[in-house]
């Protein structure tokens, strides 16, 4: 029973374009929303994290969208390049002890040259 | 490389075989975590540790599955009498305690095939 829910699972984008990858959550205490990113072979690297009390956070290329009264946040990626094809996660800490962390299933991104 | 490091990369194993799998977190990280991530999917929690203490673990980890860190720094999983079904990649993350403990760093996995 996934408590992140992750969409698309798969995304084709032009080099240049805009990617847009989608989270819900059912958890209001949540209080920590990371993305990570994964190449073929290699573990998760963290790209970008939000809080909830911010509706927005731009880290270069990368903005995290949050919108809480949805539950729901997203990952723009701004310019894509090809060099950014790979498998895109958000995640949330399951409590706010441990904070072991709880993935969506994965967008595979494939941006097109 | 001051990252998180995992060894082996790679292990083939028969069914019913013991493994083990050593990581070495980032050196100044308290929090250490392990994972498992099966094909297409999103990584599970398994186990974590803070310190030399295992506070928690998941329903995944059954009784074929022990993880130590004995002295609070590098950590082992060890998987008794392997199945077919523990075929996955096997990731170890750490963190800092406090707020940002949800900030984690993984490994590059150990890969896991049980023939």
């Amino acid at each position: 029973q996934q408590q992140v829910k992750q969409s698309p699972q798969s995304l084709i984008v032009q080099k240049g374009g805009i990617s847009i990858i989608n989270c819900a959550y059912e958890n209001t205490a949540f209080d920590y929303f990371p993305w990570y990113q994964q190449f073929p072979g290699k573990g998760p690297a963290l790209l970008i994290a939000i809080r909830p009390d911010v509706s927005e956070k731009k880290e270069g290329r990368f903005t995290i969208s949050f919108n809480k009264s949805a539950k729901q946040f997203s990952l723009h990626i701004m310019d894509s390049q090809p060099g950014d094809s790979a498998t895109y996660f958000c995640a949330a800490p399951i409590d706010n002890a441990g904070n072991m962390l709880t993935f969506g299933g994965g967008t595979r991104l494939m941006v097109k040259p | 490389d001051t990252g998180v490091s995992q060894d082996p990369r790679h292990k083939i194993t028969k069914r019913g075989q013991n493994v083990t799998f050593r990581c070495d977190p980032i050196s100044e990280h308290n929090r250490l975590y392990w994972y498992r991530q099966t094909l297409g999917q999103g990584p599970e929690f398994l186990t974590y540790f803070q310190n030399e203490a295992q506070l928690e673990k998941s329903r995944l980890l059954s009784d074929r599955f022990s993880a130590e860190r004995p002295k609070g720094s590098f950590s082992t999983l060890e998987i008794q009498r392997t199945e077919q079904g523990d075929s996955a990649m096997y990731l170890c993350a750490s963190s800092l305690n406090g707020p940002t403990a949800w900030a984690q760093y993984f490994g590059p996995g150990t890969r896991l095939l049980v023939l």
